[in-house]
């Protein structure tokens, strides 16, 4: 099974930071990387696929990038409602491993 | 509007059965992968299994096989996740998915229903 690392695990950051979460690949993916947004009680949400693609409806301040085995997650601007935990997905294989996750949390 | 609306939460003992809901709506659901996804806070996100409900197409993660069984039933838009005996580790909150191909990035997400298996 393809293995995916996040780093850092906790993030704190204050409203107007640059941001930027790291995931790596246990080996090369592509580009068949996904990720997602998850706030407490609530269902993930995708944000990018295929690396780099943002979702319909997805603020621009959110960017994604890289390829084979390292990718990275970037939020322009961190907006308040920015605060939650994000998850990188492989989708290169079935079924596609999760990275444990990055908690971004108020400084 | 894509909505996948899961049956709620769920409190069972070990050693009883289960069976957990998700009703797709806004699109056709016989043409569209669907899966579950459980969440732990030690395991994190682990994807299950998968099912086409045109053709009841059918994969499961290599932890979960035997472990449980996924179905669904195209007539009324449902795909199901079941247990037949529970154990205090399957306690989880559980996602249902819908994905783009077999093996593609998940494009919907259910809220979630809770299961807790305590004595």
């Amino acid at each position: 099974d393809i293995q995916m690392t996040q780093s850092p695990s906790t993030l704190s950051a204050s409203v107007g930071d640059r941001v930027t979460i790291t995931c790596r690949a246990s080996q090369s993916i592509n580009d068949w990387l996904a990720w997602y947004q998850q706030k407490p009680g609530k269902a993930p949400n995708l944000l990018i696929y295929k690396a780099s693609t943002l979702e319909s409806g997805v603020p621009p301040r959110f960017s994604g990038s890289g390829s084979g085995t390292e990718f990275t997650l970037t939020i322009s601007s961190l907006q308040p409602d920015d605060f939650a935990t994000y998850y990188c997905q492989h989708y290169n294989s079935y079924p596609g491993t999760f990275g444990q996750g990055t908690k971004v949390e108020i400084k | 509007e894509v909505q996948l609306v899961q049956s709620g939460a769920e409190v069972k003992k070990p050693g009883e059965s289960l069976k957990i809901s998700c009703k797709g709506s806004g699109y056709s659901f016989s043409n569209y992968w669907i899966g579950w996804v459980r969440q732990t806070p030690g395991r994190g996100l682990e994807w299950m299994g998968i099912i086409y409900p045109g053709d009841s197409d059918t994969r499961y993660s290599p932890s979960f096989q035997g472990q449980v069984t996924i179905s669904a039933d195209s007539s009324i838009s449902s795909a199901y996740l079941q247990w037949s005996s529970l154990k205090a580790s399957d306690t989880a909150m559980y996602y249902c998915a819908r994905r783009l191909g077999s093996s593609g990035y998940i494009e919907h997400w259910g809220q979630g229903t809770p299961v807790i298996v305590s004595s």
